[in-house]
């Protein structure tokens, strides 16, 4: 059973373009809400994350807005660049990311120049 | 300050072979976790430590995985004997402290990437 779903698998977007990925999950006790951004043959890093106490999260180009009330998340990449091409990772877990982390199915991105 | 440190990079094997992946995770880290990453999926937890003892195996397939964490310092993996079904990323995580306060951050390793045949 899939704890957090995420979509769409892949994406293109033009330099400059907003690159959006949507999650969703169906855990009411999931507290914690990160995004890894993994790049081939690396293991993942975190991008940014949010507590669902605020409704969005901003750092830089990227964004996490957060619905509590649909159990749906999304992360934003605003004026996207050849760098940030690279697959992203929506994850949720209990304790604030003490518990186990569940990790989406990932989306690739593909930034063209 | 060093990062998670994994090896072997790379592993083929026959199935019904064994392995052993290592893993020594960022100084300090009391936590540690593996975790299997099947092409194309996201990373799926197999084990969490916290010091030397196990917090969470419960999707360790443990009629063939094993893992250890003797000292509260680096760890090992094993799989015996591998099926196919067994090639994946095996990717190694620690998580640490800000003072008392739990900061959430996972920092991974490169991962060793097992292909059986």
């Amino acid at each position: 059973q899939q704890q957090v779903k995420q979509s769409p698998q892949s994406l293109i977007v033009q330099k400059g373009g907003i690159s959006i990925i949507n999650c969703a999950y169906e855990n009411t006790a999931f507290d914690y809400f990160p995004w890894y951004q993994q790049f081939p043959g690396k293991g993942p890093a975190l991008l940014i994350a949010i507590r669902p106490d605020v409704s969005e999260k901003k750092e830089g180009r990227f964004t996490i807005s957060f619905n509590k009330s649909a159990k749906q998340f999304s992360l934003h990449i605003m004026d996207s660049q050849p760098g940030d091409s690279a697959t992203y990772f929506c994850a949720a877990s209990r304790r604030a990311g003490a518990n186990n982390l569940f990790f989406g199915t990932g989306t690739r991105l593909t930034v063209i120049p | 300050e060093a990062g998670v440190a994994q090896s072997p990079r790379y592993k083929i094997i026959e199935k019904r072979q064994s392995v052993a992946f290592w893993c020594n995770p960022i100084s300090g880290h009391a936590t540690l976790y593996w975790y299997q990453q099947i092409l194309g999926q996201g990373p799926k937890l197999l084990i969490q430590f916290q010091n030397n003892g196990v917090v969470d195996d419960s999707q360790l397939p443990k009629d063939r995985f094993s893992a250890e964490r003797l000292k509260g310092v680096d760890s090992t993996l094993k799989i015996q004997p591998a099926k196919l079904e067994d090639s994946a990323v095996y990717l190694c995580a620690s998580r640490g402290y800000k003072g008392q306060r739990n900061t959430g951050e996972l920092f991974f390793g490169e991962g060793s990437r097992l292909t059986v045949l």
